[in-house]
């Protein structure tokens, strides 16, 4: 039972180098998310899909682009990495009825990405 | 004021003991709320969900005040393995894409 799985799970890039992070999830869910986690900061959405084919901006949406066409993946995307985005991304799933009991979160073990 | 606060701790606690964290949010249309648990480098994942009437799983204990706009997490009889930050989370409506999460509270059991 795989759950959320992310690749890759480390990344080294050089300021400007762009790269894409997959998320796939195998329990059907409709909902998928994308995280960063940085020191003192706590969990901050970046981006989030309700569906295949749907995306919209969390709270820190700038400097990345995400993708849905498949209802089992969430791609997310950095066109020109900065060192700001040095960072744990974690992808999350969670069923269709959102935010309710009923449907947690659930986590991929997360991609530490550096960027010098 | 922010969304959800938690004390960032440590808390250092000895083997055996019991250790309470509250959490505090200011949105009172917040609907859901849920515990979850993140080891050192690992993702989080869901300790437990808080209901209105409080609930118990073992020896972890959830409480909600809805009244005063907290959810507290009670562990008893702390195990070495309790040793964790736990991260209080936050949701509003059913169709609503936000979901908060507080910083965390970490959890240092002493042998």
């Amino acid at each position: 039972n795989a759950g959320v799985t992310q690749t890759p799970k480390f990344r080294v890039l050089k300021t400007g180098q762009s790269m894409t992070l997959l998320c796939a999830q195998d329990m059907n869910h409709e909902y998928m998310y994308w995280y960063r986690q940085d020191p003192g900061m706590g969990l901050r959405l970046i981006h989030y899909s309700v569906g295949e084919g749907t995306t919209a901006k969390g709270e820190v949406p700038d400097g990345y682009n995400v993708s849905r066409l498949k209802k089992q993946n969430f791609l997310l995307g950095l066109e020109s990495a900065a060192p700001s985005q040095t960072s744990v991304y974690f992808c999350a799933s969670s069923s269709s009825q959102r935010s309710s009991y009923n449907s947690p979160l659930h986590f991929g073990n997360g991609t530490r990405l550096t960027v010098t | 004021r922010k969304e959800v606060e938690q004390d960032p701790g440590p808390f250092n606690v000895p083997e055996g003991a019991t250790v309470a964290f509250n959490c505090t949010y200011s949105n009172s249309a917040s609907q859901s709320f849920f515990w979850y648990r993140q080891d050192c480098r690992k993702e989080p994942k869901l300790l437990m969900s808080v209901y209105s009437s409080g609930n118990e799983d073992g020896r972890f204990t959830a409480q909600l005040n809805r009244a005063s706009q907290y959810i507290s997490l009670l562990i008893r009889d702390s195990k070495l393995s309790d040793s964790a930050t736990y991260l209080c989370v936050v949701s509003r409506a059913l169709r609503d894409d936000k979901i908060i999460f507080g910083k965390g509270t970490r959890l240092h059991i002493l042998p």
